[in-house]
């Protein structure tokens, strides 16, 4: 069974530094997709960025980067220079072929400024 | 393209009465889920459709719970003779496909409250 696991319940950033937010997963399948999703407080999931699998080289968009380690299996967001507006949930998600999206607890961000 | 749009964003009922909720996918998306969430939580699966046809659901989706995709366009989710323990967010999402790169697009959700 597909499980995300994301240890860090709440993170605090200084304003303009880096913050890496954790996520391990599990599954059998050998073809599967990670995303990460934020959730501002006003509810609406937003996709942030995706790593399959397969994929050789970590993703990156913009300040969102994501350290994949697959023997591992953790797939960490980074987020470069915060912003207040960085401020919010953010839920580490998996999808093998075919199947649902499975997500993790998430875990909320707090930047100071 | 407007996003994936859900109604209504609030609803508030007294316990054992049955409530509906809608969600229209962006076009042309085949893969419609709904996802409940309870504060602080993340988001747990409820069911999906491939097109009109329901292929999964999940064991928390209890005999009180029904979710239909008629024509594979819109969907409806409706829970009878609600429980207090039914109040959360009930979030949609549509996804083009059910490749594993593909992400889903979520509406804002409809926040139940039973009372």
């Amino acid at each position: 069974a597909q499980k995300i696991t994301q240890t860090q319940p709440g993170m605090f950033v200084q304003e303009k530094e880096a913050v890496t937010l954790d996520c391990t997963y599990d599954t059998s399948d050998p073809s599967y997709g990670l995303f990460w999703y934020k959730q501002p407080s006003s509810g609406e999931m937003i996709f942030l960025i995706y790593q399959g699998s397969y994929d050789q080289q970590n993703a990156t968009e913009g300040r969102y980067s994501l350290n994949f380690q697959k023997a591992r299996k953790s797939a960490n967001l980074v987020i470069s220079a915060s912003q207040l507006g960085d401020s919010a949930m953010y839920f580490c998600a998996m999808r093998d072929y075919g199947q649902n999206f499975v997500f993790g607890p998430g875990t909320r961000l707090s930047v100071l400024p | 393209d407007t996003g994936v749009s859900q109604n209504p964003r609030h609803k508030i009922t007294k316990r054992g009465q049955n409530v509906t909720f809608r969600c229209d996918p962006i076009s042309e998306h085949n893969r419609l889920y709904w996802y409940r969430q309870t504060l602080g939580q993340g988001p747990e699966f409820l069911t999906y459709f491939q097109n009109e046809a329901q292929l999964e659901k999940s064991r928390l989706l209890s005999d009180r719970f029904s979710a239909e995709r008629p024509k594979g366009s819109f969907s409806t989710l409706e829970i009878q003779r609600t429980e207090q323990g039914d109040s959360a967010m009930y979030l949609c999402a549509s996804s083009q496909t059910g490749s594993t790169n593909t992400e889903a697009f979520f509406g804002q959700g409809t926040r139940l409250t039973v009372v």
